[in-house]
């Protein structure tokens, strides 16, 4: 069984531009989680969806960050526009209702130049 | 205060010994907990959950709780090379599927 899938798993962008980042989550999973991931702050939820209603995005550091769920199998994470404080590592996880246990995908890096 | 917290850095173990490890949360209400491993450049794959008081063990993995003091641990015995990694605690606060993360302690077992 496929586990959480995510692309790009590298994306390298000038200050500025759109970027946008896709996952895919463990099929049966009711429950998407977007992270990101750097050295200084560690792992930060960003926002989470159940059954593709966004349950919470205090963690959005603000308006440039937006994420959809328009359909159980895909999720967006979008930055626009991307500034090089966005570069770190994102994940998207997802978990099944029920059950606290998350998995991760390989987690996006994006540079920001 | 922070939800969970790993203030240990890095910790340097012989093969063989026993990694311990610490981790403090805030929210008392909080009903389970987890530890990732996160090997360099990958993504947190989950080891071990434990929701009640007291110790489980798999493996050479071993998971405390101790929520009278709002703790948990994780103890690696016979410590490989391969166990070398960030070990990433998480807390579900409780009432959805959120997890709160700490920072991480990395672990360097030496052969």
């Amino acid at each position: 069984d496929a586990g959480v899938i995510q692309s790009p798993r590298h994306e390298v962008t000038e200050m500025g531009q759109e970027v946008t980042l896709r996952c895919k989550p463990i099929s049966g999973h009711d429950y998407l989680f977007w992270y990101r991931q750097t050295m200084m702050r560690g792992l930060e939820l960003l926002i989470y969806f159940n059954n593709n209603v966004p349950i919470d995005d205090s963690g959005m550091p603000e308006d440039r960050f937006s994420a959809k769920m328009p359909n159980a199998s895909f999720s967006t994470l979008k930055i626009q526009p991307s500034e090089p404080r966005d570069s770190a590592v994102y994940f998207c996880a997802s978990s099944p209702i029920g059950r606290e246990t998350q998995y991760f995908g390989p987690g996006t890096r994006l540079l920001v130049l | 205060q922070k939800e969970v917290e790993q203030n240990s850095g890095p910790l340097s173990v012989p093969e063989g010994a026993i990694a311990s490890l610490n981790c403090t949360y805030s929210d008392r209400g909080s009903q389970s907990f987890f530890w990732y491993r996160q090997y360099s450049g990958k993504s947190p794959e989950l080891i071990m959950f434990i929701y009640s008081n007291g110790d489980k063990e798999d493996g050479r993995f071993t998971a405390q709780l101790n929520k009278a003091s709002q703790y948990v641990s994780l103890l690696i015995r016979d410590s490989q090379p391969s166990d070398s990694a960030t070990y990433l605690c998480a807390v579900n606060p409780g009432g959805n599927n959120r997890l709160a993360f700490g920072k991480g302690n990395q672990v360097v077992v030496i052969p």
